[in-house]
């Protein structure tokens, strides 16, 4: 099956900072690639929907200015959380669909944040 | 809101016995698929079936799918303990390109 490359695992970070969260298809070519939170025992909550050169697509309740999104390639998306707060700690994970591949998506391994 | 309710939401079984997940979901589909996790990782797909399609298998794997009651089950036969981990169903809207996940059922498969 199609690879994707999330980046990095683990993150630890203070109050305020800004992280960037890097989403790769490595053997194919995404138009479209996909922000989930996950939260512990819970489902996936999808945030965005990105798509390679125009603006994401934010679910209700999601902050654009809070979780930027940027695909500006057919292999990369990135997310970057501003002035991450203790709350903004969760599992963030994203996904690509394969052109030709149906609706399957292919997840990346997931970026665990911890925000001190 | 999330489409899919499953049940059970968890699930602790003997090694060798078989595991069955249901999926419910609330409007007309393309397809619905089921994936897994495991703790702490990215979702691995497992099988896709179609509106169409009532039953599909792969391997120790059988999914069937009733559009009539919005429902499907994900049975894997013969569990084993590498087996144990979070199941998820996930639906694509007809007419749309979303894909919404239920909550999930945790399988345990005791050695």
């Amino acid at each position: 099956g199609a690879v994707v490359s999330q980046h990095p695992s683990w993150v630890i970070c203070k109050s305020g900072t800004s992280v960037k969260i890097e989403c790769r298809s490595l053997d194919f070519q995404a138009t479209t690639m996909f922000w989930y939170r996950q939260f512990p025992k819970q489902s996936l909550m999808l945030m965005a929907t990105s798509n390679e050169g125009s603006k994401a697509t934010y679910e209700q309740g999601v902050e654009k200015d809070k979780f930027l999104i940027n695909h500006a390639s057919l292999t990369l998306s990135t997310l970057t959380v501003t002035s991450a707060h203790p709350e903004d700690s969760s599992f963030y994970i994203c996904s690509a669909q394969s052109p030709g591949d149906g609706n399957i998506q292919y997840f990346g391994a997931g970026t665990r944040l911890s925000v001190l | 809101s999330q489409q899919g309710e499953e049940d059970p939401q968890a699930l602790s079984i003997q090694e060798g016995e078989n595991a069955t997940m249901n999926c419910s979901y609330k409007t007309s589909i393309n397809n619905l698929q089921w994936y897994r996790q495991n703790s702490g990782r990215g979702l691995v797909h497992l099988i896709l079936i179609r509106s169409n399609e009532r039953e599909k298998h792969s391997g120790r794997l059988r999914v069937t799918l009733d559009t009539s009651k919005k429902s499907s089950s994900l049975l894997i036969t013969a569990s084993r303990a590498a087996d144990t981990a979070s199941y998820f169903c996930a639906t694509n809207e007809a007419g749309g390109f979303k894909t919404i996940f239920g909550a999930g059922t945790r399988l345990f498969v005791k050695a």
